[in-house]
């Protein structure tokens, strides 16, 4: 059964760093391209970054590029994200997601439930 | 990056109706689209990839269709499970893209 289980969120100060990670089990993670979405009431469901399968490409939200870091350790099976430089903005509910890719066609398949990040002081 | 224009925003439909919700891109993703649906409290859940294809263990009554920048999803025949938040979402170009969401409720 695949699962996906993200920890870490929490309360933090502006400007300050916090890392989630997911946890995943049921699959061969390398082989899947992993994401983080994050999602609040007024913004909706955001994008935020990827890491293709085998690590081969990398890509960013414009809104995080350069404060956000996305990895990560198959050997633990955890997909990791390093947020530094936090705003009042980054405040959302975070989804891990695996994408599927079919021939030419990509969509999340599995989500886990969230990890809460909020931003204030 | 691609805007994905969702509507409408909220919709209410009894029980048996069919409802249609539609998301128009601001540029053509090729059938690059999925569709979710998201319960109270839970996750988002795949029901269509590719425009067109079912998702496993998604019932019959969810369809989509579209091209080019046009795409929508159908329910027919409400059901009270289907009472939930439904998203689009382009896969066709870097940022991933969603719809601004559509809350479906009975009425």
């Amino acid at each position: 059964e695949v699962q996906l289980v993200e920890s870490g969120g929490g309360l933090v100060q502006p400007g300050r760093s916090l890392k989630l990670s997911c946890l995943v089990s049921g699959f061969t993670f390398s082989d899947y391209g992993m994401h983080w979405i994050r999602q609040t009431p007024g913004k909706g469901l955001e994008w935020v970054a990827s890491v293709s399968s085998r690590d081969i490409y990398i890509y960013y939200a414009d809104a995080v590029k350069g404060r956000f870091t996305i990895s990560r350790d198959s050997a633990k099976n955890t997909l990791d994200l390093l947020m530094t430089s936090l705003r009042s903005e980054d405040t959302a509910l975070y989804y891990c997601a695996r994408l599927k890719t079919v021939g030419i066609r990509s969509y999340f398949d599995y989500w886990g439930r969230g990890a809460m990040v909020t931003v204030s002081s | 990056d691609i805007q994905m224009t969702q509507s409408p925003a909220s919709l209410s439909a009894s029980l048996g109706e069919t409802v249609s919700i539609e998301c128009l891109a601001s540029e053509g993703i090729s059938n690059d689209l999925a569709w979710y649906q998201q319960k109270s409290g839970k996750s988002p859940q795949l029901l269509i990839s590719a425009a067109s294809r079912l998702h496993d263990g998604v019932p019959s009554r969810f369809s989509g269709s579209g091209s080019g920048t046009r795409y929508s999803l159908k329910i027919s025949g409400m059901q009270p499970e289907d009472e939930a938040d439904y998203f689009c979402q382009q896969s066709h170009k870097f940022p991933l893209t969603f719809g601004s969401g559509t809350k479906l409720e009975i009425k």
